[in-house]
């Protein structure tokens, strides 16, 4: 199945750094959005983007709808403990009766203090 | 207000066997998605119903399908099992045009 390019794969940070992410496609989404799983545990939503260009916070968390509507940003600043996780993106397209969410590979980050 | 419900949250079974898994979506999500984890694909999308009609559908087997009930809770089915089948199984609700909400997933393992 397709999966969107999410890079980096894996980062390993300090306590209070700040941490940047991004999300791929070959095609063009209406809707980006942002999830962190914890191991064993059903993705969380962090963040929703619906418009091109959108710049949108949550926190300490601020992602990003690309011009181009193929990829997306993630930042989290001043990083802490629990933010230990695997960190999805997401495209979505709501055409019509169609709603399925095409996911991102995955980066994993790890905090150490 | 409850967020997604999924039973049960671990699950063991046999190559051959069939197994039915349960989603209760959050109160007044009419949207019910489900979504198969594994360390090799990822998340992948399964199918998705609405006001108990299936509306989308991804590239699986036939082995795997799913319901939904006219109080929005669905069900999903995967027959004769096979070991690659083992996976963290994910429900998603939503409102018609809204954010997906995840519930905790259920473990399935096959042996």
């Amino acid at each position: 199945g397709q999966q969107l390019n999410q890079s980096p794969q894996s980062m390993f940070i300090q306590e209070g750094e700040d941490v940047s992410m991004n999300c791929t496609s070959s095609s063009i989404f209406n809707t980006w959005l942002w999830y962190k799983q914890d191991p064993g545990e059903g993705p969380v939503l962090l963040i929703a983007l619906y418009k091109a260009g959108e710049l949108t916070s949550n926190g300490r968390l601020t992602a990003q709808f690309g011009i181009t509507r193929k990829d997306s940003f993630l930042n989290i600043s001043a990083s802490i403990p629990s933010d230990v996780g695997i960190y999805f993106c997401a495209g979505q397209n709501n055409t019509g009766t169609a709603s399925k969410l095409t996911f991102g590979t995955g980066t994993r980050l790890q905090v150490t203090l | 207000k409850a967020g997604v419900t999924q039973t049960p949250r671990y699950l063991i079974k046999t190559r051959g066997q069939q197994v039915t898994l349960s989603c209760s979506p959050i109160s007044g999500h009419r949207s019910v998605s489900w979504y198969q984890q594994t360390p090799g694909q990822g998340l992948q999308f399964l199918f998705e119903y609405f006001s108990e009609t299936q509306r989308n559908k991804g590239n699986f087997p036939g082995r795997f399908s799913g319901r939904q009930f006219s109080n929005s809770r669905s069900e999903m089915n995967v027959s004769t099992l096979e070991l690659g089948d083992s996976a963290l199984y994910l429900c998603a609700s939503s409102a018609l045009w809204g954010e997906a909400f995840f519930g905790q997933g259920t473990r399935l393992t096959v042996v």
